[in-house]
């Protein structure tokens, strides 16, 4: 039972335009989540959370959305660059379970 | 500053070996984890651990024990290892349990 679905294994965007990136959840009880990027042979870098009480989180070039009616999140990286070809991870957590729940991961490749 | 330092980066063990993955932070942070992870299947919990001299099972404990020895040191020991822990581990600590997570580089461990 996947309880954090990233349904899109990967994605090609020129390098200047806009990647989205999504996430989509079944557990109601999730009240956090976060982002991950990871290069290959190292480990997972944080990149950007955000709680559920908010439905939008900037940080730089990179926005995360969030709507809770539809469990849906995503990450928008605006403008995209060559060094952001990455695997990215969604997880989420509900409070008190002191534990997150990874996605299978999206390879985004930028195109220079 | 090293972060999150494991050791070894790679290990191939035969079918009932044993061996222990060692995990050091230097960040003075509260709480471990120990995640592996597999092609499709994202990063799933083995182990954390929430403060120095506690610890809880995650998604997938069987085959595993784990030591906090310390506030820096938190190992994960494989008994009898079998063909289905090879995978790819990694460790990470954070300030406090829950919050965002520092990963280690990563081990990766055949069993044959």
């Amino acid at each position: 039972d996947q309880q954090v679905k990233q349904n899109s294994p990967s994605l090609s965007v020129q390098e200047g335009r806009i990647s989205i990136l999504n996430c989509d959840y079944t557990n109601s009880m999730f009240d956090y989540f976060l982002w991950y990027k990871k290069y290959p042979a190292e480990g997972p870098t944080f990149l950007i959370s955000i709680s559920s009480i908010k439905d939008k989180n900037e940080d730089g070039r990179f926005t995360v959305f969030l709507n809770k009616s539809a469990k849906h999140l995503s990450l928008h990286i605006v403008p995209s660059q060559p060094g952001d070809s990455a695997v990215y991870f969604c997880a989420a957590s509900a409070s008190g379970t002191y534990k997150y729940i990874f996605g299978t991961g999206t390879r985004l490749k930028v195109l220079a | 500053n090293a972060g999150v330092t494991q050791t070894p980066k790679f290990q191939v063990l035969k079918t009932g070996q044993s061996m222990t993955l060692q995990c050091a932070q230097d960040m003075n942070h509260n709480s471990m984890y120990w995640y592996r992870q597999d092609p499709g299947m994202g990063l799933r919990l083995i182990y954390y651990s929430a403060s120095e001299g506690t610890t809880d099972k995650g998604e997938v404990p069987n085959g595993y024990n784990v030591s906090r020895l310390n506030k820096r040191e938190f190992s994960l020991r494989l008994e009898s290892a079998a063909p289905s822990q090879t995978s790819v581990y990694f460790c990470a600590s954070s300030e406090t349990v829950g919050g965002e997570a520092f990963f280690g580089q990563g081990t990766r461990l055949t069993v044959v």
